[in-house]
């Protein structure tokens, strides 16, 4: 049974616009998530984590969010650009558990 | 600066055949850990070492054996494939701490294989 959950595995959005990628959790005793990126025929590659204690962290056009309480984390790439175009992937804790991947399109 | 290597890039197995996937990394990583991604169901995690002469069981290990007798290298090999093995595998790696917030996975560029 998988302990993270990306329940859209697709987003469209126009160039410039914010996306928006969200992802839910069963365990409450993880300590930390990321968000990996990934191009076709290519590993995934680190974009961005939190730690539990935090509720915010940010990184450029990156931020994600996380509602404890709600068990949710989100990813927010304001603004999107083209180069976004890729299947991002939640994971929390240590061996990480890994979600389904959410396609992001970023539309010109 | 290679990262984590991964050969070969594309296999075509019978059902029952063997072989061994390669993983190499030179960032000198403690850990390192096999996963294998499928439609809908993400990536999961089959095997895991935290250092040489370590492995531990993931998620689904089940057909699959590793070992670790040099920090650089981590071969996944399948005993007797199966259909259900066909999939694209991913090796990884980081710093100890099996890929933590401060420590995140490096991952090479998977095989992806098919057994028929």
């Amino acid at each position: 049974d998988q302990q993270v959950k990306q329940n859209s595995p697709s987003l469209s959005v126009q160039e410039g616009r914010i996306s928006i990628l969200n992802c839910d959790y069963t365990n409450s005793m993880f300590d930390y998530f990321l968000w990996y990126k990934k191009y076709p025929a290519e590993g995934p590659t680190f974009l961005i984590s939190i730690s539990s204690i935090k509720d915010k962290n940010e990184d450029g056009r990156f931020t994600v969010f996380l509602n404890k309480s709600a068990k949710h984390l989100s990813l927010h790439i304001v603004p999107s650009q083209p180069g976004d175009s890729a299947v991002y992937f939640c994971a929390a804790d240590y061996k990480l558990s890994f979600g389904a991947g959410t396609t992001v399109t970023v539309r010109a | 600066n290679a990262g984590v290597t991964q050969t070969p890039k594309f296999q075509v197995l019978k059902t029952g055949q063997s072989m061994t996937l390669q993983c190499a990394q030179d960032m000198n990583h403690e850990y390192m850990s096999w996963y294998r991604q499928d439609p809908g169901m993400g990536l999961r995690l089959i095997h895991y070492s935290v250092g040489a002469g370590i492995t531990d069981q993931g998620e689904v290990p089940n057909g699959y054996n590793v070992s670790r007798s040099t920090t650089e290298d981590f071969p996944l090999r399948l005993l007797s494939a199966a259909p259900s093995q066909t999939s694209v595998y991913f090796c990884a790696s980081s710093r100890a701490g099996g890929g933590t917030y401060n420590s995140p996975l490096h991952f090479g560029n998977g095989t992806r294989l098919t057994v028929t």
